[in-house]
């Protein structure tokens, strides 16, 4: 059975700032790969997926993950961070396009000013 | 595009009563999943509908939990009675046949048992 770990319950970063959120996954077959992004008293959005195609995927609001197979990683990053990007962050596994999503417990992003 | 349409967006019952979720998913969205997210943990899939049908409920409480999806369109779901643990987010997701362009969540409900 697949799963996700994110390293880090909680991240820091300055405004301006490089954003690193790490994930990790678990998966018996090819997966596809997603991160998602919750505001407060929101639902998940969307931010990127991998799908098998190629493995730097970029996504909204200027985030983008690399799929690397041999670390079984897909960490998602920003250049430069800015204060709306501040949120809880999931990544999100399935092993097929008819399973079910299997998500990780999620990183808080804090920005600082 | 319309979203996907959950109610109500807050409960507060007592342990041991009932409640209901309604979720309205995406126009022509085969796929409906019912995730319960604990705070300051990731969702964690309930039940996934095909249609009308039932793909997944391994991980639903059955002795108290229970949905339907009549008609292929929108969902409840029910938690009869509940417990203080029951106290999360209810997300209702819902996606074409296949999963793999990712799903379209609604705003949930927060529900609190007391």
């Amino acid at each position: 059975a697949q799963s996700v770990t994110q390293l880090g319950s909680h991240v820091s970063v300055s405004e301006g700032a490089l954003v690193l959120l790490r994930c990790n996954y678990s998966s018996s077959v090819p997966p596809y790969l997603f991160w998602y992004v919750q505001y407060p008293n929101q639902g998940l959005q969307l931010l990127l997926k991998y799908t098998s195609a190629a493995t730097l995927v970029k996504g909204i609001n200027g985030f983008e993950a690399e799929f690397k197979k041999s670390e079984t990683s897909f960490h998602l990053t920003k250049p430069s961070a800015h204060m709306s990007d501040a949120a809880e962050y999931f990544c999100a596994v399935s092993d097929s396009g008819n399973t079910p999503l299997v998500f990780g417990k999620g990183t808080r992003l804090s920005v600082i000013a | 595009e319309a979203g996907v349409a959950q109610s109500p967006r807050y409960k507060i019952i007592e342990k041991r009563q009932s409640v209901a979720f309604w979720c309205n998913p995406i126009s022509g969205h085969a796929t409906l999943y019912w995730y319960q997210q604990i705070l300051g943990q990731g969702p964690k899939l309930l039940i996934q509908f095909q249609n009308n049908g039932v793909v997944d409920d391994s991980q639903l409480p059955k002795d108290r939990f229970s949905a339907e999806r009549l008609k292929g369109v929108d969902s409840t779901l029910k938690i009869q009675p509940a417990k203080l643990e029951d106290s999360a987010v209810y997300l209702c997701a819902s996606s074409h046949r296949r999963g793999n362009d990712g799903y379209t969540f609604g705003s949930g409900t927060r529900l609190t048992v007391v």
